[in-house]
C-alpha cells in the first residue's frame, strides 16, 4: 500500500526559504521507473505542477519556478525534499507530493493529504 | 509553459452525461500527448482518474468506474473527459494535465462540475 505524507512549516516569512519533506512508504525510489512529484494549490485556485524527481536522480522543474526550487531524495529514509527560496505571499498554498511510475504511464496515482503553508510577515 | 484551457464550470443532471473539455494551445498537438485527468473534492487531495492517448492507448485509475472515459477531438485540439450516468458524488473539480517528455508537467485551470 502506497502512502505519502507531507511535512514542514505552516508559516514562513517572506524572503525565507521553505523546506518541505515528503515521507512515503509502499515503494522505493531506488526502483527503476519510479518517481515523486510536488504540486501546490493556492486557496481556491488550480493545481500547479512544481517539480519531479526520478529514481535515477533525474529532475524536472516548472520553468516559472526553476530558479527557486530544488528537489532531492533520500532513498534510505524514503523521503523527498523540496526547497523553495525567497518565498512570497503568493506562494501561500497547500503543497502536495505524489507518486508516479512508468507502470501507470507516469500519472500521479497516489497523493499525500497536503500541507498548508502560509507566507506572511 | 503551455496553458491548458478548461471551462470554469459545467453542470448536468443525475443520470445524464457530462462532457468536460481541455483545450491545448495551437502550437501543441493534442494527438501527441497523454492527457491525464484528476478529480478533486473539497478538502481532499486530487484523485487520479485516467489517462488517454488514443483508443488503443489509455488507462483507468485504480477503482475508477468505467463511466469515466477519455477521448480527443483533434480537430479542436481538445481532450475530453466524459462522465456518463452522472451521480451526485461526481460533483467535484476536474483537472487535466499533460507532461511532455523531458519537460515539466502542467495542469489546466480546472472545471467545477455541479450535479443539479
Amino acid at each position: 500500500q502506497i502512502t505519502l505524507k507531507e511535512s514542514g512549516p505552516t508559516l514562513v516569512k517572506p524572503t525565507q526559504t521553505l523546506t518541505l519533506t515528503c515521507t512515503f512508504s509502499g515503494f522505493s525510489l531506488s526502483t527503476s521507473g519510479v518517481g515523486v512529484g510536488w504540486i501546490r494549490q493556492p486557496p481556491g485556485k488550480a493545481l500547479d505542477w512544481l517539480a519531479f524527481i526520478y529514481w535515477d536522480d533525474d529532475k524536472r522543474y516548472s520553468p516559472s519556478l526553476r530558479n527557486r526550487l530544488t528537489i532531492t531524495k533520500d532513498t534510505s529514509k524514503n523521503q523527498v525534499v523540496l526547497t523553495m527560496t525567497n518565498v512570497d505571499p503568493v506562494d501561500t498554498a497547500t503543497y502536495f507530493c505524489a507518486h508516479s511510475s512508468v507502470v501507470v504511464t507516469w500519472s500521479l496515482d497516489y497523493w499525500g493529504q497536503g500541507t498548508l503553508v502560509t507566507v506572511s510577515s | 509553459q503551455p496553458v491548458l484551457t478548461q471551462p470554469p464550470s459545467s453542470s448536468a443532471s443525475p443520470g445524464e452525461s457530462a462532457r468536460l473539455t481541455c483545450t491545448l494551445p495551437s502550437d501543441i498537438n493534442v494527438a501527441s500527448y497523454n492527457i491525464y485527468w484528476y478529480q478533486q473534492k473539497p478538502g481532499s487531495p486530487p484523485r487520479y482518474l485516467l489517462y488517454y492517448y488514443s483508443v488503443s492507448d489509455k488507462g483507468q485509475g485504480s477503482g475508477v468506474p468505467s463511466r469515466f472515459s477519455g477521448s480527443k477531438d483533434t480537430s479542436a485540439n481538445t481532450a475530453i473527459l466524459l462522465i456518463s450516468g452522472l451521480q451526485s458524488e461526481d460533483e467535484a473539480d476536474y483537472y487535466c494535465m499533460i507532461w511532455p517528455s523531458n519537460a515539466s508537467g502542467v495542469f489546466g485551470g480546472g472545471t467545477k462540475l455541479t450535479v443539479l
